[in-house]
């Protein structure tokens, strides 16, 4: 069974309107972490937001908020008001276990984001 | 800024000749980093958990001696392909942890800018 699900392979988005990205996860460890890339054609990996499962409150950073539902194991990505540059593939990823055992990452399927003018 | 440094960013060697991508923390040291692989339009999948001083760990199905991984300090590890071949054409990418930096960003992963190796 696949730890981390993308369902969207892709989805358009008009600039300046919101988009939710969907992820589940599967994990039995009561500790662990979600992640949320963002890779442009570039290939680089840019680091979007993070939520530890103990973590109460929904994680925020800028214009990026993560929609935490512990009991439907799910991590939904908010984009607020697209950005043309915010056209990417986009990567949920968790790291299993207490973090001081290491940050290795599942990485799920990914969606790639189109923001149109 | 970066903070993680990998170089080569491109390579096209022949098959049956070896490739080494260099990972390097800047401003950080890394006890652990980890290789990822990504072909096209797919996800990226673990191969390695690179342990400075120690063998690196590998997932499984990655061939140890295909892909040897030198972590020989605290600030740089290095990926070789050993005897390439078609197959082996892909985007390689390293990631490490600054743990120095305290509470929820210690867990931020930094990431290379990427290796995308061709084997003709």
């Amino acid at each position: 069974a696949q730890k981390i699900t993308q369902t969207q392979p892709g989805m358009f988005v008009q600039e300046k309107e919101a988009v939710t990205l969907d992820c589940t996860y599967d994990t039995s460890d009561q500790s662990y972490g979600l992640f949320w890339y963002k890779q442009p054609s570039s290939g680089e990996m840019i680091f979007l937001i993070y939520q530890g499962s103990y973590d109460e409150q929904n994680a925020t950073e800028g214009r990026y908020s993560l929609n935490f539902q512990k009991a439907r194991k799910s991590a939904n990505l908010v984009i607020s008001a697209s950005q043309l540059g915010d056209s990417a593939m986009y990567f949920c990823a968790m790291r299993e276990g207490y973090k001081a055992a290491g940050n290795k990452l599942t990485f799920g399927g990914g969606t790639r984001v189109l923001v149109k003018p | 800024g970066a903070v993680v440094s990998q170089h080569p960013s491109r390579v096209i060697c022949k098959s049956g000749t070896s490739v080494k991508i260099e990972c390097r923390s800047l401003d950080f040291q890394a006890t652990t980093m980890f290789w990822y692989r990504q072909f096209p339009k797919q996800s990226l999948m673990l191969m390695a958990t690179s342990n400075e001083g120690s063998k690196a760990t590998y997932e499984q199905g990655v061939e140890k001696d295909k892909f040897l991984i030198n972590h020989a300090s605290l600030t740089l590890s290095t990926l070789t392909v050993t005897s390439a071949h078609p197959e082996d054409s892909s985007f390689y990418i390293c990631s490490a942890r600054n743990p120095g930096t305290g509470g929820a960003q210690s867990e931020k992963l930094f990431f290379g800018s990427g290796t995308q190796l061709s084997v003709l």
